[in-house]
């Protein structure tokens, strides 16, 4: 089945930098990778996803790229804030159930 | 419209006990996935449903586990004769399809003691 890969598990920047979120996937079928934002004590929240037809997809301060050859995804955000701060999670699923990274836990130091 | 919603939010059981936890989707959604959440973890997967039908129930960590939609709409995940490593918290998402985005509920944080 598939295995999904999530680094780093922990992030620090500063306000205003940019932070980026790399995952990497096991099987080749999967074709739809999503990004989702969990704040404490909160539901996962969809960010953004990317499916295998595109190589990159952006969203003001958010990105995501997709590189299907080497089974890499990675999120990127740019000028962060604060309220960035967050766990974020990866996902990858090839019409199957969503598998998940471990998670990322961002941290933005104003 | 409302976003999916999940009862009770917390639930404390004693061990051995039976317990459900209630899933409401997005109306018209005909995928609904329960995963479990571990402290620290991302989401797990349990089981998927299509409409009322149960099309993967692989994640199930136990016997003790099953879940339901009768009508395609509502689900309810029980848990029987729970045991410490059930405590988590448990997230219910709807979608439109199988790979489509995924809505997640706000969970039911299950301790057991």
């Amino acid at each position: 089945g598939e295995n999904v890969e999530q680094h780093p598990s922990t992030l620090s920047v500063q306000e205003g930098d940019s932070a980026v979120i790399k995952c990497t996937y096991s099987d080749s079928a999967s074709n739809y990778f999503p990004w989702y934002k969990q704040e404490l004590g909160k539901r996962p929240q969809l960010i953004i996803d990317i499916r295998s037809n595109v190589g990159e997809k952006k969203d003001q301060r958010i990105a995501v790229t997709l590189n299907k050859t080497a089974k890499h995804f990675s999120l990127h955000i740019t000028e962060t804030q604060p309220e960035d701060s967050a766990v974020y999670f990866c996902a990858a699923s090839g019409n199957t159930p969503l598998v998940f990274g471990k998670g990322t836990r961002l941290s933005v130091i104003a | 419209g409302a976003g999916v919603s999940q009862s009770p939010r917390y639930k404390v059981a004693k061990r051995g006990q039976d317990v459900a936890l209630r899933c409401d989707p997005i109306s018209g959604h005909v995928s609904l996935f329960w995963y479990q959440q571990a402290l620290g973890q991302g989401p797990e997967f349990l089981t998927y449903f299509q409409n009322e039908a149960q099309l993967d129930k692989s994640g199930l960590p136990s016997d003790r586990f099953f879940a339901e939609r009768p009508e395609g709409s509502v689900s309810t995940l029980k848990i029987q004769r729970t045991q410490q490593e059930d405590s988590a918290v448990y997230l219910c998402a709807s979608s439109l399809a199988l790979d489509g985005e995924q809505y997640f509920g706000p969970g039911t944080r299950l301790t057991v003691t």
